[in-house]
Parts: C-alpha cells; sequence; structure tokens
C-alpha cells in the first residue's frame, strides 16, 4: 500500500533562516505531489504542485520554492523565512490529476 | 479558475442529530468532488468523494449529493457521534484542471 512521510513534524526557526521540509511517497510511482499551506484555523493553501520530476507548478508568488529531485520526493525551501510563513505545512500525493489527494502528518512551522 | 463556497461555517448538533454541510462551485466543468474530516492538528483525510455522472453516494452514516444544474454538492451525516467532531473540507476540481479548490472548512461540534 503507498505512503507518505513529511518530516519534521515541528520546526521552530527565526526570521530570516532558511528552510527545507521533505515529503516521500512509498508504493506508488510518477505520482502527482502537492505542497500546502494552512493558517491556523483557516483552510487550505496550495503553494506547489508537480506532475513528474523537474515539473513543478507554482500557484502564489513568495519566498518559498519547491523541488522535485526524484520521482518521490517533493522538497520545500525557502533561503530567508518571514514571520507571515508560520503556518502547518501539508505535503498531498494524488495517482493522477483527478482523482483523491492524502495528505501527510504535516509540519508545524512556527517563525520566532 | 473555479471558486468554491461552503456554509456553514460553523456547526454545532446534538449527539443523534444529522449534520448537512453544503458548498457551491462556479464552474460547470467541474466533475469530481471530494470531502475531507480534519481533526485538530491532524491532516486531511478523505471521507467521501463524488464523481460528476453520480447524484448521490453513500457510505454507511455519511452520504454526498450533488446538483449540477444548481451547481451544489453537500455532505450530510446521520446519527451524529462526538468523534464526528472536526473540520470539513469540500474542494472540486474541473475536468481539465490541475488542481483542487477547496472549500473555507466547517467546523463541526457534536453536542453528547
Amino acid at each position: 500500500s503507498q505512503t507518505i512521510h513529511q518530516w519534521p513534524a515541528t520546526l521552530v526557526q527565526p526570521v530570516g533562516s532558511p528552510l527545507s521540509l521533505e515529503c516521500t511517497v512509498e508504493g506508488t510511482s510518477n505520482p502527482n505531489l502537492y505542497w500546502y499551506r494552512q493558517a491556523a484555523g483557516r483552510g487550505l493553501q496550495l503553494l506547489f504542485y508537480s506532475v513528474g520530476i523537474g515539473q513543478i507548478s507554482s500557484e502564489v508568488p513568495q519566498n518559498l520554492s519547491a523541488s522535485r529531485p526524484q520521482d518521490r520526493q517533493f522538497i520545500l525551501s525557502s533561503k530567508k523565512l518571514l514571520l507571515s510563513d508560520s503556518g502547518f505545512y501539508l505535503c498531498a500525493w494524488s495517482v493522477r490529476t483527478r482523482e483523491p489527494q492524502h495528505f501527510g502528518d504535516g509540519t508545524r512551522l512556527s517563525i520566532l | 479558475g473555479e471558486n468554491v463556497e461552503q456554509h456553514p461555517s460553523t456547526l454545532s448538533v446534538q449527539e443523534g442529530d444529522s449534520a448537512v454541510i453544503k458548498c457551491t462551485y462556479s464552474d460547470s466543468a467541474s466533475n469530481y468532488f471530494p470531502w475531507y474530516k480534519q481533526e485538530l492538528g491532524k491532516r486531511p483525510q478523505l471521507i467521501i468523494d463524488i464523481r460528476s455522472n453520480v447524484g448521490e453516494k453513500k457510505d454507511q452514516r455519511i452520504a454526498v449529493t450533488l446538483n449540477k444544474t444548481a451547481k451544489h454538492f453537500s455532505l450530510h451525516i446521520t446519527e451524529t457521534q462526538p468523534e464526528d467532531s472536526a473540520v470539513y473540507f469540500c474542494a472540486a476540481i474541473t475536468n481539465t484542471g490541475n488542481q483542487f479548490y477547496f472549500g473555507t472548512g466547517t467546523s463541526l461540534t457534536v453536542i453528547p
């Protein structure tokens, strides 16, 4: 069966520091991959999605970037974090575009 | 792009009563509609979904109905239990799009 791993679970970072969040999927090939951010008590904001290695689509202009160095690996990065980057970051995968998305356990990021 | 509106934002029901959450969408090309349940601090989990060629789908105490003409779909939970308390999100995706458009969420509280 397919599983999705996301780490770290929690992260506290100072303003201006870099960021790297990692997500990997097991048990499937060539999945669609997604990064979402959820502010406290709010809905899901799509940040990036990828339909294949090296193919990244950005939905929201910001100081974040994403990369997909391997088929089942999706990385969210920032060179300099802002206070507004705080939130709950969720990685998700799907078999293909119009199929259910399955979420990882998320990373709770706090910026100080 | 697609616009999904979700109502109500909060809902309280007595244990054993039914709960109904409604979503409307704007793009008549939308053809897949999943519902997610998110418990506090946890990841969203798919609970039921429906495609545009079906008007209703049931899974035990949960059902989803779709009215393509009116462009709205609803989640119905019968015989509610305290463990149904969570935030519920609807979503829609078009037959040519690459991303889900999520509603803003409904916080459901089931009072014992």
